[in-house]
């Protein structure tokens, strides 16, 4: 069973048409989630961490949330170079960190 | 400040074969996790290395070892290799064991193709 599931799994969006991904996750005893940003041949790069529901973080158009049971990324007038897989990660437990298969977003010019 | 970095970049090899990928992590961490991620897919945990020895494991097999040096690189080997072991291999790296999965840095990754 997926711990971590992003939808929709692709997106493609007009430059400037605001948009919004989902992260949901069943694990217990989250101790944080993460975003990442990976293009293309590159490894992950960080985005955001949260931790608790009701927290908020921004970066440029990007902004998380987070709620008891689901993650959102927003995404406000996205430009072609926010194009990219956005991946969603849990850590729980003992210290595990398990990442969702992503979404992948391309904003068209 | 170098970053978290991978050799090789690409890597073809054949069925039954064996691969030694290795990993410099940024300067200052001293934590190493790897990562596989097939195509289409989130990264999936494969181990990570603290002081040298192998402190958390996810689910996969013992043809996946790996080794970190005094100076924290690290080397992920893979023996008996099969074609589902085709993926990007990403190694990431943080600060002390205890918040190793707060704020991971990954390098490039090398991509292994197995014919």
């Amino acid at each position: 069973e997926d711990q971590v599931t992003q939808s929709p799994e692709a997106l493609r969006l007009q430059e400037g048409e605001s948009s919004s991904l989902n992260c949901s996750y069943t694990v217990s005893g989250l101790r944080g989630l993460f975003w990442y940003r990976q293009d293309p041949g590159k490894g992950p790069e960080f985005l955001f961490t949260l931790y608790s529901a009701g927290e908020e973080k921004e970066k440029e158009r990007l902004k998380a949330t987070l709620t008891k049971k689901e993650s959102f990324l927003h995404i406000t007038a996205p430009k072609p170079e926010d194009s990219a897989t956005y991946l969603c990660a849990v850590r729980y437990g003992n210290n595990r960190l398990a990442f969702g298969k992503g979404n992948q977003v391309v904003v068209i010019p | 400040d170098a970053g978290v970095t991978q050799s090789p970049t690409h890597l073809i090899k054949t069925r039954g074969q064996q691969v030694t990928l290795r990993c410099s992590p940024k300067s200052g961490h001293d934590t190493v996790s790897w990562y596989q991620q097939a195509l289409g897919q989130g990264p999936q945990f494969i181990f990570q290395y603290y002081e040298e020895e192998e402190r958390q494991r996810g689910n996969f097999p013992d043809r996946f070892s790996g080794h970190q040096f005094p100076n924290y690189s690290s080397e992920l080997n893979v023996n008996a290799l099969l074609l589902g072991d085709s993926a990007l291999y990403l190694c990431a790296s943080s600060l002390g064991v205890r918040t190793a999965n707060e704020k991971l840095f990954f390098g490039s990754g090398t991509q292994l193709s197995v014919l």
